[in-house]
């Protein structure tokens, strides 16, 4: 069965530095989202992104975040300056149709801020 | 109001019994509805979509009651597997519409 690939597994950073963490969704989906999930808490909303552009960010989502699709395959996630806040695993998501479908979500990135 | 809200538990039933969680929704305008589960530290992953007609999946039925805006989740026959926390998620309108996910219910299925 086809699935989402998250790199890497766990990020270690400083407070302060720049952190990209990546997503290979379904190679015939069109949809895409990250979602956070702080230890202990519900999953969160950051961005959708299709046909190359944000259709939605939540509040979280500031300028320190950006989104990206470099090669019409890899999806990423950059944290410009990391906070200790931004500690949290970060979840892919795709689906391949619109609002009614599922997504589909990677197995996270385990982002720890020291 | 919380957007999703579910009772986070724990439920902890013991093997074979039959379990039920429920979940309430705030967004009347709210279009598509899921159960997923999630296990210790690991991903979200999908159980069901959630019909107003009713829909089951094997020991798994998931009810959906848009006047009450009310979701639930009924496990028959619990199995040690089971053990997880189930979310209720519900998305919103327009194009690559955001999953909102309540809290989560944790369930530990026992001996």
């Amino acid at each position: 069965e086809p699935e989402v690939t998250q790199t890497p597994s766990h990020q270690v950073t400083q407070m302060g530095q720049e952190v990209i963490l990546r997503c290979v969704p379904i190679s015939n989906h069109l949809y895409f989202y990250w979602y956070r999930q702080i230890l202990g808490q519900k999953v969160e909303f950051l961005v959708s992104f299709y046909n190359n552009e944000i259709s939605e960010k939540s509040e979280i989502f500031d300028d320190q975040f950006s989104v990206e699709r470099p090669d019409g395959s890899n999806f990423t996630l950059k944290i410009r300056s990391t906070k200790l806040e931004d500690s949290a695993m970060y979840f892919c998501a795709s689906s391949d149709r619109s609002s009614n479908q599922p997504q589909h979500f990677g197995d996270g990135t385990r982002l720890s801020i020291l | 109001r919380k957007e999703v809200e579910q009772d986070p538990g724990p439920f902890n039933v013991p093997e074979g019994a039959t379990v039920a969680f429920n979940c309430t929704y705030s967004n009347s305008a709210s279009q598509s509805f899921f159960w997923y589960r999630q296990d210790c530290r690991k991903e979200p992953k999908l159980l069901m979509s959630v019909y107003s007609s009713g829909n089951e999946d094997g020991r798994f039925t998931a009810q959906l009651n848009r006047a009450s805006q009310y979701i639930s989740l009924l496990i028959r026959d619990s199995k040690l597997s089971d053990s997880a926390t189930y979310l209720c998620v519900v998305t919103g309108t327009g194009t690559a519409s955001k999953l909102t996910f309540g809290t989560g219910t944790r369930l530990q299925v026992t001996l």
